[in-house]
């Protein structure tokens, strides 16, 4: 079954890097993705990675896959106090209608000064 | 783009009364997700549409609750009769076919509250 499970909450100093871990079962995943939910707002999509890679860097943000140990990681270098938000990493799955997404249970990342 | 549009922002009704809520997909996009989220759940995937079909609707909890999309610009959730328990951030969310990718946007959500 699809089961996608993440620690609840993380707490960081300003300037230092966070690391945000995820568990996932679906190894047939092709996709994985990682979304920002900002209270009061719908999840933004922040990146994503494809299945047969095992990093990806966009700015400040690292993806790491692990396939073998059905783990992804987000690394957010130089944490800023606007990155406090719940961090959710999402796997895409093959349904008879299509690909649909399972998301996480989200991390809540608590930026301190 | 205005992105995805959701209505209302805040729905505060009581139990036994119908909820309907509204999304506008963003233009162009052939896939649009209803979701639930409560603090005991997390995100639940209630229904899905392509192409206004509805394609997969085992997410939504009981007869109650009907998805509709009558065309590529509107889609409404209904909740007849309410309940306490529905009490929840009801998100649409629509994305594009991708080969696979499911880069999905949210609308900002419907928070209801059932008496």
């Amino acid at each position: 079954g699809e089961d996608v499970e993440q620690s609840l909450f993380l707490s960081v100093r300003e300037g230092d890097s966070s690391v945000i871990n995820c568990t996932y079962t679906d190894s047939s995943s092709t996709y994985l993705y990682w979304y920002k939910q900002e209270p009061g707002a719908g999840l933004q999509l922040l990146t994503y990675i494809f299945s047969n890679m095992d990093m990806k860097q966009d700015q400040r943000l690292t993806v790491l896959l692990n396939k073998k140990d059905k783990h992804l990681s987000l690394r957010i270098a130089d944490t800023q106090t606007g990155d406090s938000a719940i961090y959710f990493c999402a796997e895409s799955t093959l349904t008879g209608g299509g690909n649909k997404l399972t998301f996480g249970t989200g991390t809540q990342l608590k930026v301190e000064l | 783009d205005a992105g995805v549009i959701q209505s209302p922002r805040h729905e505060v009704t009581e139990m036994g009364q119908e909820v309907t809520l509204r999304c506008k997909p963003i233009s162009g996009h052939d896939y649009l997700f209803w979701y639930r989220q409560t603090m005991m759940r997390g995100l639940e995937l209630l229904i899905y549409f392509n192409n206004n079909v509805p394609i997969d609707d085992s997410g939504m909890p009981e007869d109650r609750f009907s998805a509709k999309m009558p065309n590529a610009s509107f889609s409404t959730l209904k909740i007849q009769p309410s309940e306490p328990r529905d009490s929840a951030v009801y998100f649409c969310a629509s994305s594009a076919a991708d080969r696979g990718n499911e880069k999905l946007f949210f609308g900002s959500g419907t928070q209801l509250s059932v008496l």
